[in-house]
């Protein structure tokens, strides 16, 4: 079975500044790693897929690095904004293709 | 840019009815998926459907869930004796494979 653990749990950053959200994943043997955003009351938002057979995948100010051999990923947002605040969760494949999903990382930008 | 959407947004039913979740998946998926999320715990994996078949089920899914895609357009979750513990916010989600892509969700209150 698949556990994602996501540290921290909560975190507040002021305007402008990176952000840097980490997932760690206990079975290594996945073919890809997907981070999606939640806002309160609300979907999933998918942000990011990124492969196995890659180190890192980008979309605009955000970043996503994995590193299968440790079980671990992370989120960069660079230059955090307002709107930027959400939960962001992790979400680790196992069995058929089904995906386990870490507690999430609920950030809050300050202006 | 083409979406999953799940009807209604809101359902209250009471311990012991039936109720059925309704998803749009997007229209070249192949793979459609229910997941839950209880509120304040993690997104957990109810069910995949490929091919017109259960492809794999999460322990959670029991007798009492059942899934159809009934036409080419929609995909549904069935309670048949709902307990107040199936409160939660339900998604939907379909791949093509790839990249899962979640729809906004029908929170269930079970009363």
């Amino acid at each position: 079975k698949q556990e994602v653990t996501q540290i921290p749990a909560a975190l507040s950053v002021p305007e402008g500044e990176n952000l840097v959200l980490n997932c760690s994943f206990t079975d290594s043997a996945i073919y890809n790693l997907q981070w999606f955003r939640q806002d309160p009351g609300k979907g999933l938002t998918s942000l990011l897929l990124i492969q196995s057979s890659q180190r890192e995948q980008t979309s605009g100010r955000l970043n996503a690095s994995l590193d299968k051999s440790s079980g671990r990923s992370t989120l960069y947002i660079a230059a955090s904004q307002p709107g930027d605040s959400a939960t962001y969760l992790c979400a680790a494949p196992y069995g058929n293709n089904r995906l386990a999903f870490g507690k999430g990382n609920q950030v809050v930008v300050i202006p | 840019e083409p979406e999953v959407t799940q009807t209604p947004s809101h359902q209250v039913t009471q311990m012991g009815q039936e109720v059925i979740l309704r998803c749009v998946p997007i229209s070249n998926h192949l793979y459609f998926y229910w997941y839950r999320q209880i509120l304040g715990q993690k997104v957990e994996f109810l069910v995949s459907f490929y091919n017109n078949e259960i492809s794999e089920k999460s322990e959670i899914f029991d007798d009492q869930f059942s899934v159809e895609r009934p036409d080419g357009s929609n995909f549904t979750l069935k309670i048949r004796s709902t307990k107040l513990e199936d409160s939660a916010m339900y998604f939907c989600a379909s791949s093509a494979p790839g990249t899962q892509y979640f729809g906004p969700g029908t929170r269930l209150t079970v009363l």
